[in-house]
């Protein structure tokens, strides 16, 4: 199996620009969830989604931030207009079913400059 | 709020020796979970415990949960240097809500 599958690795922007991270879940899992890594605030969750629908997204810090599921194999997360304070890593992970334990993709790095 | 509680936050031991880290949470939970992130990697999950008493092991590593008293512990036995990595604890917020809520982490650092 390949894992959970996030694109890009790194990501190098702008203040102001849109990013767009993008997530594989693994195949047959059909919850998927969203978390961001920084020093100061540690692993946050930001949103989760079970059958392609959001369940809770009240860990998503504000209007610049938005997710999508459309269908059990993709999921995208949203940042418009990017900020330096969005830096962090961002992990999607995938399960099984919501109370199986989650599998982490490999993140991707990202940087607002 | 769930509030999630690792100590301690760094632990620096020597190859050979035991150590106890523990995840200290604030309300009721059934499900907790322990992840090994090493450093610029992903997280690897190491154990899912999913009732009081629960007892895991693997190699070096055993995690136990007590759910009543809202506390589980990691136990390292005879420290290894490949063990050198962040482990984090998260619980399970409980009810219908499946949000994992994560511990700051434990930076072990095992020295030869």
């Amino acid at each position: 199996d390949a894992g959970v599958i996030q694109s890009p690795r790194h990501e190098v922007t702008e203040m102001g620009q849109e990013v767009t991270l993008r997530c594989k879940p693994i195949s047959g899992h059909n919850s998927l969830f969203w978390y961001r890594q920084t020093m100061m605030r540690g692993l946050e969750l930001l949103i989760y989604f079970n059958n392609n629908v959001p369940i809770d997204d009240s860990g998503m810090p504000e209007d610049r931030f938005s997710a999508k599921m459309p269908n059990a194999s993709f999921s995208t997360l949203k940042i418009q207009p990017s900020e330096p304070r969005d830096s962090a890593v961002y992990f999607c992970a995938s399960s099984p079913g919501l109370i199986y334990e989650q599998y982490f993709g490999p993140g991707t790095r990202l940087t607002v400059t | 709020e769930l509030k999630v509680e690792q100590n301690p936050l760094f632990l620096s031991m020597q190859e050979g020796k035991n150590y106890t880290i523990y995840c200290n949470y604030s309300t009721t939970s059934d499900r907790l979970y322990w992840y090994r992130q090493d450093p610029g990697k992903s997280l690897e999950s190491l154990f899912v415990l999913l009732s009081n008493g629960a007892v895991k092991q693997e190699g070096r590593l055993m995690a136990s949960l007590d759910t009543k008293a809202r506390l589980s512990t990691l136990h390292i036995t005879a420290a290894v240097h490949d063990l050198s990595a962040t482990y984090f604890c998260a619980v399970e917020s409980g009810g219908s809500n499946y949000k994992l809520t994560f511990g700051k982490g434990t930076l072990l650092t095992v020295n030869p």
